[in-house]
């Protein structure tokens, strides 16, 4: 069976801090999908990234950047210079990458964001 | 093009009674989910569907029912609602082609008392 760990419940960080977000998984698949999705205040859920198995190259996208480490099961999610706009639930989420199974997400319990000025 | 679109927004049922929460998506994309957002335990797939007229289960599909009778739509059915159904639902949808990304509706937020 899948599953996603992120053990952060909640992080509170001042403005233009740099911050993680963790996220470990387990999975018996060879080749899947991980994601990141962004739940604003408002409620809808924004895609942020898919990454695949056989992919270890790390993203950048602005001030986002994330590092995927399949020796430790791990897809870990940086901002960098923290914005008030960043506060908002992120999920990490795993899914099998066959036809078909990629529709099934497993999501973690997510990590609230709180960015202060 | 309006992606995943889900009505109601706000539902409120009495324990017992039953109702469908729709889902429709303009992307022609094969694949559609449901799932349910409770506190502290992110989203869980309910069922989903790879096409018209497959359906299976998924994590928690219990007390709900689905049927896929076109491609654009996907509703999911309440028979007999519980207080232990109140949450958020999210119905999403993907395709093959191109990215693995699931587009996801903006929600129907369900209370039954």
């Amino acid at each position: 069976a899948q599953k996603v760990t992120q053990a952060q419940t909640e992080i509170s960080v001042v403005e233009k801090e740099d911050v993680t977000l963790d996220c470990v998984y387990e999975t018996r698949d060879t080749t899947y999908y991980l994601f990141w999705y962004k739940q604003p205040p408002s409620g809808e859920l924004v895609f942020l990234i898919r990454r695949n198995s056989f992919d270890e190259q790390n993203e950048i996208s602005g001030r986002y950047s994330w590092n995927f480490q399949k020796s430790t099961s791990s897809f870990n999610f940086t901002i960098t210079a923290s914005q008030v706009v960043d506060s908002a639930v992120y999920f990490c989420a795993l899914s099998e990458a066959n036809t078909g199974t990629a529709s099934k997400l497993t999501f973690g319990t997510g990590t609230r964001l709180q960015v202060m000025l | 093009n309006a992606g995943v679109t889900q009505t109601p927004k706000f539902q409120v049922l009495k324990t017992g009674q039953s109702m469908t929460l729709q889902c429709a998506q303009d992307m022609n994309h094969e694949y559609m989910s449901w799932y349910r957002q409770d506190p502290g335990m992110g989203l869980r797939l309910i069922h989903y569907s790879v096409g018209a007229g497959i359906t299976d289960q998924g994590e928690v599909p219990n007390g709900y029912n689905v049927s896929r009778s076109t491609t654009e739509d996907f509703p999911l059915r309440l028979l007999s609602a519980a207080p232990s159904q109140t949450s958020v639902y999210f119905c999403a949808s993907s395709t093959d082609r191109g990215k693995y990304e699931q587009y996801f509706g903006p929600g129907t937020r369900l209370t039954v008392t």
